[in-house]
């Protein structure tokens, strides 16, 4: 399958300062990817759509001013994790979206970023 | 709002045994695709599912997409050790955001 690459793979920061987490898609071209965190022992909650070139659609609830996501070319995405606090730490994952034709569609997934804020 | 469930939450199967799990919509998919994830680790495609009765394969593994088109089944055969871990349904509908479940913990016994 098609490679998503995601750094750092975990990341330890003071409170306060920002944190930025890079997806790429290694071997194809995204024009779509999603941003994830998941609490332990839960299933993973979707933070925004990120889409090349344009803004990202955020879910209900998520601070865009907070979380802020640039998808600059067709394979990278970043989210900085603006201002984290301790509440912040989480595991954070990105997927990159390919379509196949008209009507196949696969999402795959980085490895996840480990989120400690201190 | 969508709603997706998954079941059953946790299973603890001998090694050799057949494992069974399901995920069922409120509302009309038109992708299915099946997860494996480890700890810490993200999440690894197993198998995707395009059309209603479609029944698809990978191995020891395999899926289907509900002839309703609100369901899906993953089966695994004759499991073992390495089948450890959480299995992740994900649901889409016209290429808007996909939903998933909630996870199925799988626990293998040697």
């Amino acid at each position: 399958g098609a490679v998503v690459s995601q750094h750092p793979s975990r990341v330890i920061c003071k409170s306060g300062t920002s944190v930025k987490i890079e997806c790429r898609s290694l071997d194809f071209q995204a024009t779509t990817m999603f941003w994830y965190r998941q609490f332990p022992k839960k299933s993973l909650m979707l933070m925004a759509t990120s889409n090349e070139g344009s803004k990202a659609t955020y879910e209900q609830g998520v601070e865009k001013d907070k979380f802020l996501i640039n998808h600059a070319s067709l394979t990278l995405s970043t989210l900085t994790v603006t201002s984290a606090h301790p509440e912040d730490s989480s595991f954070y994952i990105c997927s990159a979206q390919i379509l196949y034709g008209l009507a196949k569609n696969i999402q795959y997934f980085g490895a996840g970023t480990r989120l400690s804020v201190l | 709002g969508q709603q997706l469930n998954q079941s059953p939450q946790s299973m603890f199967i001998q090694e050799g045994e057949d494992v069974s799990m399901n995920c069922t919509s409120s509302s009309i998919f038109n992708t299915w695709l099946w997860y494996k994830q480890e700890p810490g680790e993200g999440p690894v495609l197993l198998i995707a599912l395009y059309k209603a009765g479609e029944l698809t394969s990978n191995g020891r593994l395999t899926a289907q997409f509900g002839i309703t088109r609100k369901d899906s089944f993953l089966n695994i055969s004759a499991s073992i050790p390495s089948d450890v871990g959480i299995y992740f349904c994900a649901g889409q509908y016209n290429f808007n955001k996909f939903y998933f479940g909630s996870g199925t913990k799988l626990n293998v016994k040697p």
